[in-house]
């Protein structure tokens, strides 16, 4: 069985700050890794995506997550926040197959001006 | 190249109607799956399906609820006799074999 854990439902940065979103997954077999971002009223759109090729992703709108097996871990960065990143972030994790994926409950980015 | 599209964007129905969400997948893609997201919640997987086959349906309630892919049309996401609980967002995504899914936009389900 497989699951993921973001901790930290609403993550607030200011503006031009870093941001981190931290995901940790759990899996029995080697898993690919994901993360969408979700705007209000809208659906979820992929922004990076870890398939056991190089650890560090980068992705679209600046945003880059490193992989590393021995934390279990899949956190998601910015180095920068702009406004326009508010919104629910959602990491997701599936197997090699690449079938159904398990989603963590996300996190609420709010960027303060 | 037009992306998953599902319909309608917004449904109420009644308590006991039956609700239908229909779900295009993007050209190429034979692989469809359902999720449910619920307020305040994370999506929860429903069900995965290939062209006139289900594959896995471990998310899919055991009663109400059902789901097809045929070999011609959309997938189509079937409710019965509809309950307050219900309510929620649904979302399509589509893939090609063993490569990541694209989601559609959801349909909102609301039952009065």
């Amino acid at each position: 069985a497989q699951s993921v854990t973001q901790l930290g439902s609403h993550v607030s940065v200011s503006e031009g700050a870093l941001v981190l979103l931290r995901c940790n997954y759990s899996s029995s077999v080697p898993p690919y890794l994901f993360w969408y971002v979700q705007y209000p009223n809208q659906g979820l759109q992929l922004l990076l995506k870890y398939t056991s090729a190089a650890t560090l992703v980068k992705g679209i709108n600046g945003f880059e997550a490193e992989f590393k097996k021995s934390e279990t871990s899949f956190h998601l960065t910015k180095p920068s926040a702009h406004m326009s990143d508010a919104a629910e972030y959602f990491c997701a994790v599936s197997d090699e197959n690449a079938g159904k994926s398990t989603f963590g409950d996300g996190t609420t980015l709010t960027v303060k001006p | 190249n037009a992306g998953v599209m599902q319909n309608p964007r917004h449904l109420v129905r009644r308590r006991g109607q039956e609700a239908r969400l229909r779900c295009s997948p993007m050209k190429g893609h034979s692989h469809v799956y359902w999720y449910r997201q619920l307020p305040e919640e994370g999506l929860k997987f429903m069900v995965y399906l290939q062209k006139e086959n289900i594959i896995d349906e471990s998310g899919m309630p055991k009663e109400r609820f059902s789901a097809e892919f045929p070999k011609e049309g959309p997938s189509i996401l079937r409710i019965q006799q509809v309950v307050r609980g219900d309510s929620a967002a649904y979302f399509c995504a589509s893939s090609r074999p063993q490569t990541e899914q694209y989601f559609g936009p959801g349909t909102r389900l609301t039952v009065t």
